[in-house]
């Protein structure tokens, strides 16, 4: 049962432009979102965990959830060579957090 | 900050040795996770661990793994024949009481 989906990528953009990073979910129950980074050969770091619709945002960073279309997003602004990495989605089901695949980001200096 | 440290970082072992993976979870957390990762694909949970007993196990979860808290810190995955498919990066999670996970940074297994 694949509950969350998202495009690996990889998706390869110029320093300094806006990173667009989707997923959708199948599970309607789920209220928790979050997007973690994860750096080659180490674990999943949370980045933003927002609950239910709306937006958040944290510096450079904006979560988006959109419960109507099961669309989840991540924008990056300014994007920097140090935000090269796997971007993983994933909501809070059944406690327990249920990954999408990861798409793989290569900022260009 | 409060981490989760894995132990070892990488792990070599022929098929059909046993394996320990070890984490020391984040002290005041309640809720214990594995996790799996093969290489290139997505990140599968294992099995959650709550009150010292299992709350939830995936499919992969076989009579092969088994967890144990053997004491007040450590949380340890146990598999007892290891397979070639096997091979993966072992991540262990702990859950704060806020709900909070937080993940160690894994340990790599390689079954040869």
């Amino acid at each position: 049962q694949k509950e969350v989906e998202q495009d690996p990528g990889p998706l390869s953009v110029p320093e300094g432009a806006i990173v667009s990073l989707n997923c959708t979910y199948s599970n309607s129950a789920f209220q928790y979102f979050m997007w973690y980074r994860q750096y080659s050969r180490k674990g999943p770091e949370l980045l933003m965990y927002t609950y239910s619709s709306g937006n958040k945002e944290d510096g450079r960073f904006t979560a988006q959830v959109d419960k109507s279309s099961k669309y989840i997003s991540l924008f990056i602004r300014d994007s920097q060579p140090s935000d090269s990495a796997t971007y993983l989605c994933a909501s809070d089901g059944d406690d327990k957090i249920i990954f999408g695949k990861g798409t793989r980001l290569h900022i260009l200096p | 900050e409060p981490e989760v440290t894995q132990t070892p970082s990488h792990q070599v072992t022929q098929m059909g040795q046993e394996v320990i993976l070890r984490c020391v979870p984040i002290s005041n957390h309640l809720y214990f996770y594995w996790y799996r990762q093969i290489l290139g694909q997505k990140v599968e949970f294992l099995v959650s661990f709550y009150n010292n007993e299992i709350s939830e196990k995936s499919e992969i979860f076989d009579d092969q793994f088994s967890v144990e808290r053997p004491d007040g810190s450590n949380f340890t995955l146990k598999i007892r024949s290891t397979k070639l498919e096997d091979s993966a990066m072992y991540f262990c999670a702990s859950r704060s009481p806020r709900g909070g996970y937080t993940f160690g940074s894994g340990t790599r297994l390689t079954v040869v």
